[in-house]
Parts: structure tokens; C-alpha cells; sequence
């Protein structure tokens, strides 16, 4: 079955240091990928995705992602946060039946010191 | 563009009261739609999807249910409201080859 896993229920990390957010994945093939994050009483913005080709991804507010197969990782990575970067980021695998339902992990929430 | 907007943004009910929590989308014509829940700090669980008018999908057994009368419009009911129900209830949208789920506003569901 298919399933995420995000190993940190809780980052904090210091305004202007880097950020890498954990996601794993579990998938019998090659997977579609998404970032989603969210802030406080908010819906979702869809941060990047990962379909096919190259393997480092780039999406809005400067963040990226790199798929590691061989890993079944694909981490959220950003070099330098911001306070506006705190909220709850979610990794999601895409299923690929009729269904086009998405599996999320229990996500991450990042807290940003000044 | 499309969007998709939630209503109402806020609802407090009593245990044993109905529910009706409505979604639409604009923009877009024969989206799939998805009803998620999301409980106070936990992840999203996916309740119910649809791919057309009248084609449900219950992903968990509860006391919840859905029903797409319109193209765009999704609607999440239920009967008799409990403890449990409350959370944060996201609807979202897809169209085309892949998975990207573009979501709302949310719902906020306070059961007393």
C-alpha cells in the first residue's frame, strides 16, 4: 500500500538559515510527488510537484525538491527561510488509478526564530 | 482561472444536529473532488472523492456522506452530528493527467 512518511513532527530553525524538510515515501512504482504547505486555519498551497524527468524539482517561494529513488526520499529544501516560511508542510504521493487520490503524511510544522 | 470556495467558512453545531457543508469550483468543467478532514494537529484523511455527477466514493466508514448533485458542486452532509465530527474540512479539485489537488478555503466544524 501506498503510504508518506514524515519523520519531524516539529522543526525550528533560526531566520536565514537553511531548511530540509523530510518526506518518504512508500511505492510499488515510479511516483507523483507533491509539497503542499499550510498556514494557520488556511487550505493548501501546492508548493511543487514531481511527475517525471528531472529529478530536482523547483517551486514557489523558492523552495525545491530533489526525488531520490534509490532512497524513496523526496525532501523539501530551501537555503535561506523566512518568518513568513512558518506553517505545516505536507508531503503527498500520488495515486495512479481513477481515483487520483492523494496520500499525505502527517506533516511538519516549521517554526521560524528571528 | 479556476477557484473553488467552501461555505460557510465557520460552523458551530450541538451533537445530534445536521450538517451540510457545501463546495463549489469555478473555471473548470468534470473535475474529480475530494472531501478531506483535517482533526486538530493531525494530517489530512481523505472522507470522499468524486470523479462525476452521482459517482461517490467513501474512503472511511463514519456517519458522514456526500453527494454531487452539479458538475461542480460537492456537498458533505450528515444526519446526526458527533464529538468527533469536528475538524477542519477541506474540499479540493483535479483535472487533467495527474494528481495536483488544488484545495479551498476550509471549513471549520466546532461539535458541542
Amino acid at each position: 500500500a501506498q503510504s508518506v512518511t514524515q519523520p519531524d513532527i516539529h522543526i525550528t530553525v533560526s531566520e536565514g538559515a537553511s531548511l530540509e524538510l523530510r518526506c518518504n515515501y512508500s511505492y510499488g512504482a515510479t511516483p507523483y510527488l507533491f509539497w503542499y504547505v499550510q498556514s494557520p486555519g488556511q487550505g493548501l498551497q501546492l508548493l511543487l510537484k514531481y511527475f517525471s524527468g528531472d529529478t530536482l524539482v523547483q517551486g514557489i517561494k523558492g523552495f525545491e525538491a530533489e526525488f531520490k529513488r534509490s532512497q524513496s526520499s523526496f525532501n523539501l529544501r530551501k537555503p535561506s527561510v523566512h518568518w513568513s516560511d512558518a506553517a505545516e508542510y505536507f508531503c503527498a504521493v500520488g495515486a495512479r488509478d481513477s481515483s487520483y487520490k492523494l496520500i499525505f503524511g502527517s506533516g511538519t510544522r516549521l517554526l521560524v526564530r528571528p | 482561472s479556476q477557484t473553488i470556495h467552501q461555505w460557510p467558512a465557520t460552523l458551530v453545531q450541538p451533537v445530534g444536529s445536521p450538517l451540510s457543508l457545501e463546495c463549489t469550483v469555478e473555471g473548470t468543467s468534470n473535475p474529480n473532488l475530494y472531501w478531506y478532514r483535517q482533526a486538530a494537529g493531525r494530517g489530512l484523511q481523505l472522507l470522499f472523492y468524486s470523479v462525476g455527477i452521482g459517482q461517490i466514493s467513501s474512503e472511511v466508514p463514519q456517519n458522514l456522506s456526500a453527494s454531487r448533485p452539479q458538475d461542480r458542486q460537492f456537498i458533505l452532509s450528515s444526519k446526526k452530528l458527533l464529538l468527533s465530527d469536528s475538524g477542519f474540512y477541506l474540499c479540493a479539485w483535479k483535472q487533467g493527467a495527474y494528481n495536483e489537488q488544488f484545495f479551498g478555503p476550509g471549513t471549520r466544524l466546532t461539535v458541542l
